[in-house]
C-alpha cells in the first residue's frame, strides 16, 4: 500500500519559477526522504529530512517537515527545463530501511 | 563509483511466459531491493535482500514471483507464469550502512501481451 499522498498529481509551471509539491503520511517516521524520476530512468535521491528536524535545504531545494500534521513539502526554486521529472516521496516504515513511496507529482517545466 | 546495473532495460513477452531480470548492486553495498513501478505509481517494495538472506518478503506474490541473491552480490527476480497485471517497471535499488538512502538502478520495463 501507498504510505503517502502528494499533491498535486502533476504540475505545469514556466522555466525560472518555484515548484512546491506537498507529502502527506500516515504514521509515524524516523525520517522522510524525496527522489526524483526522469521518464523511463530509475530514481534519484534529493534530500532526506530526519524526524527532528523542521527544514533543510540543499542548493535549490527547500524541504520542511511537520510531523503534527504528517506532511511535508518540496519547493524548487527557480526551475528549470531540467527540472521537468516525477517527483516522490519516501517514509520508513517501523524503524527499518524499509521505504514506501508516495504516488508521486508530475513536474513539467516550460522553456 | 558505478550505480547499481539492471538488464534488460526492456522486455516484451506475452502471458504465462517466464521472464528474468537481473540486478547488480553498487560494490560493497548489503541490502539490496526489488521494486515494482506500475504506470502512474510511486514503487511498491517486492522484496528486501540483507546479504543473500531475506529480510522482507511480504509483498511479492510467491505464487509466480522469485527472488534470490546468491553470494550477497548480484540478485535475479524471476516471474513464471507471467500475467498482463505484470507489466510495470522493476527497479532494483541497493543500500550501505552510510544511512537509509537508497540508490537505484535504470530498471526494467515488462510488457506483458
Amino acid at each position: 500500500s501507498q504510505q503517502g499522498e502528494e499533491d498535486p498529481q502533476a504540475l505545469s509551471i514556466q522555466e525560472g519559477e518555484n515548484a512546491t509539491m506537498n507529502c502527506s503520511y500516515k504514521t509515524s517516521i524516523n525520517n522522510l526522504q524525496w527522489y526524483r524520476q526522469n521518464s523511463g530512468r530509475g530514481l534519484v535521491h534529493l534530500i532526506l529530512i530526519r524526524s527532528n528536524e523542521r527544514e533543510k535545504h540543499s542548493g535549490r531545494l527547500r524541504v520542511t517537515l511537520d510531523t503534527s500534521k504528517k506532511s511535508s513539502s518540496l519547493l524548487i526554486t527557480a526551475s528549470r527545463a531540467a527540472d521537468t521529472a516525477s517527483y516522490f516521496c519516501a517514509t520508513d516504515v517501523d524503524n527499518t530501511d524499509k521505504l514506501i513511496f508516495g504516488t508521486g507529482t508530475r513536474l513539467q517545466v516550460f522553456p | 563509483e558505478a550505480g547499481v546495473a539492471q538488464s534488460p532495460r526492456y522486455k516484451i513477452i506475452e502471458k504465462r511466459q517466464s521472464v528474468a531480470f537481473w540486478c547488480n548492486p553498487i560494490s560493497g553495498h548489503a541490502t539490496l531491493y526489488w521494486y515494482q513501478q506500475i504506470l502512474g505509481q510511486g514503487p511498491k517494495l517486492l522484496i528486501q535482500f540483507q546479504n543473500n538472506g531475506v529480510v522482507d518478503d511480504s509483498q511479492l506474490p510467491k505464487d509466480r514471483f522469485s527472488a534470490e541473491r546468491l553470494k550477497g552480490v548480484d540478485s535475479t527476480l524471476k516471474i513464471q507464469p507471467a500475467k498482463l497485471e505484470d507489466s510495470a517497471v522493476y527497479l532494483c535499488a541497493s543500500s550501505g550502512n552510510r544511512g537509509p538512502r537508497q540508490f537505484f538502478g535504470p530498471g526494467t520495463r515488462l510488457t506483458v501481451l
